[in-house]
């Protein structure tokens, strides 16, 4: 069983849908949560970050981790064509040590 | 500009061929990483470095190797024992404190033939 499990999809959404992408996983050492965006050809990009547990907001973006259930969601609101791309999520326990990724879930967002 | 860079954008070698990868930041990280990214399997660790002349394996090191003489340069040698080497890689550098955010270069596409 691989530490972070996450649905590659694809999945297509029309613009203006609410998309929730979502990651399982087993280590319960884990304490920073983050999401990457990766455009096509491109390196990710940190799009947010979250320490333990709750919720984080930032524009059309929520992140929100539970770690009861093992299980974080990243949720864009009035979705745009701008934002199909690749997210991935990724975590770490604390100090240093690995950052561990999700498969990445391709998205696209259709006018 | 700060930023990490990788060179070159894309590189084609013959089987057989020992290749480098170049990966330079110039964010002050001691921290240094190189990924392999295949379709439908995420980023897979294969080197990374917490400090000059200090590096340990991932979880694919077979076929590679690398070396951290300087703190801005981590080049990824991809040599002719790696089984399978056409792939997208992408070199990052680690903030030192919280939340140990790690920043990516552009990556480089290679393709063996």
């Amino acid at each position: 069983q691989k530490e972070v499990e996450q649905d590659p999809g694809p999945l297509s959404v029309p613009e203006g849908a609410i998309v929730s992408l979502n990651c399982t996983y087993s280590n319960s050492a884990f304490q920073y949560f983050m999401w990457y965006r990766q455009y096509s050809r491109k390196g990710p990009e940190l799009l947010m970050y979250t320490y333990s547990s709750g919720n984080k907001e930032d524009g059309r973006f929520t992140a929100q981790v539970d770690k009861s259930s093992k299980y974080i969601s990243l949720f864009i609101r009035d979705s745009q064509p701008s934002d199909s791309a690749t997210y991935l999520c990724a975590m770490k326990g604390n100090q240093g040590g690995k950052l561990i990724f999700g498969q990445g879930t391709e998205l696209s967002v259709k006018p | 500009d700060g930023g990490i860079t990788q060179s070159p954008k894309y590189l084609f070698r013959k089987e057989g061929q020992n290749v480098t990868l170049s990966c330079e930041q110039n964010l002050n990280h001691d921290a240094m990483y190189w990924y392999r990214q295949d379709p439908g399997q995420g980023l897979r660790l294969i080197y990374y470095s917490q400090i000059v002349n200090d590096f340990q394996k991932g979880d694919i090191a077979e076929g590679y190797s690398v070396s951290r003489e300087k703190k801005e340069s981590f080049p990824l040698t991809v040599t002719s024992a790696q089984k399978n080497p056409t792939a997208f890689y992408l070199c990052a550098s680690r903030t030192g404190g919280p939340p140990y955010e790690q920043y990516f270069g552009p990556g480089t596409r290679l393709t063996v033939t």
